[in-house]
């Protein structure tokens, strides 16, 4: 089993929907990064949370720690926020990041 | 501030080769991770340096990879023999910290071996 696992793997939205994408983790975590990847390729990190909830822009991230769980919320979704989402942790003490397998969201106009 | 610059962005080569991927950090970042992406396993960890000194390596596949970080402001990541397996997506990122602060990404070399 992953120790970090996201859902759905894939998911197609009409532009205006609110989207939500969840990521569950096994293990004990010091942080807990959400990762944006274009088509082009490019990473880049939305959040970095530990507790509680963090909100940028129309993008909102929440966490509790107790149930090992995260949700990436973004409202009036757009095209352009057509993407991979990832989940990353990074373990106790250690220093590099656990990675989710990634969602693709697609918003259609 | 440049960002972390990786070269080249893309690279094909024959099997066999020796490969050599560089990195640059982000000026004042101790951390310096190197990681994979493939279509089958996602992005992994193959290594990370904290202040030049290699931390934690268990992810390097095998003899053929090797990565050093000469100073604060270089990394290379080096695969020698080269074969099709490893073609991938390999990123380069920095961190101030752990913990706290964000990792912030290079553009990744596409490496393809035929």
């Amino acid at each position: 089993k992953n120790e970090v696992e996201q859902s759905p793997q894939n998911l197609t939205a009409q532009e205006g929907e609110f989207i939500t994408i969840n990521c569950s983790y096994s293990v004990g975590i010091s942080a807990l990064h959400w990762l944006q990847q274009h088509p082009g390729g490019g990473i880049v990190s939305l959040f970095m949370l530990s507790s509680g909830k963090k909100k940028h822009g129309r993008l909102i991230a929440t966490i509790n720690i107790q149930e090992k769980h995260s949700s990436l919320h973004i409202t009036a979704s757009h095209p352009r926020d057509s993407a991979v989402y990832i989940c990353a942790v990074i373990r106790g003490s250690q220093g590099n990041l656990i990675f989710g397998k990634g969602t693709k969201l697609s918003v259609k106009p | 501030d440049a960002g972390v610059i990786q070269s080249p962005r893309h690279e094909v080569t024959e099997m066999g080769q020796e490969v050599t991927l560089r990195c640059k950090p982000i000026s004042g970042h101790d951390y310096l991770f190197w990681y994979r992406q493939t279509m089958m396993r996602g992005l992994e960890l193959l290594i990370y340096f904290n202040n030049n000194v290699p931390i934690d390596d268990s992810g390097m596949p095998e003899d053929r990879f090797s990565a050093k970080m000469p100073n604060a402001s270089f990394s290379t990541l080096k695969i020698q023999p080269s074969e099709p397996r490893d073609s991938a997506v390999y990123f380069c990122a920095s961190s101030l910290t752990v913990g706290n602060q964000p990792q912030h990404f290079g553009d990744g070399t596409r490496l393809s071996i035929l």
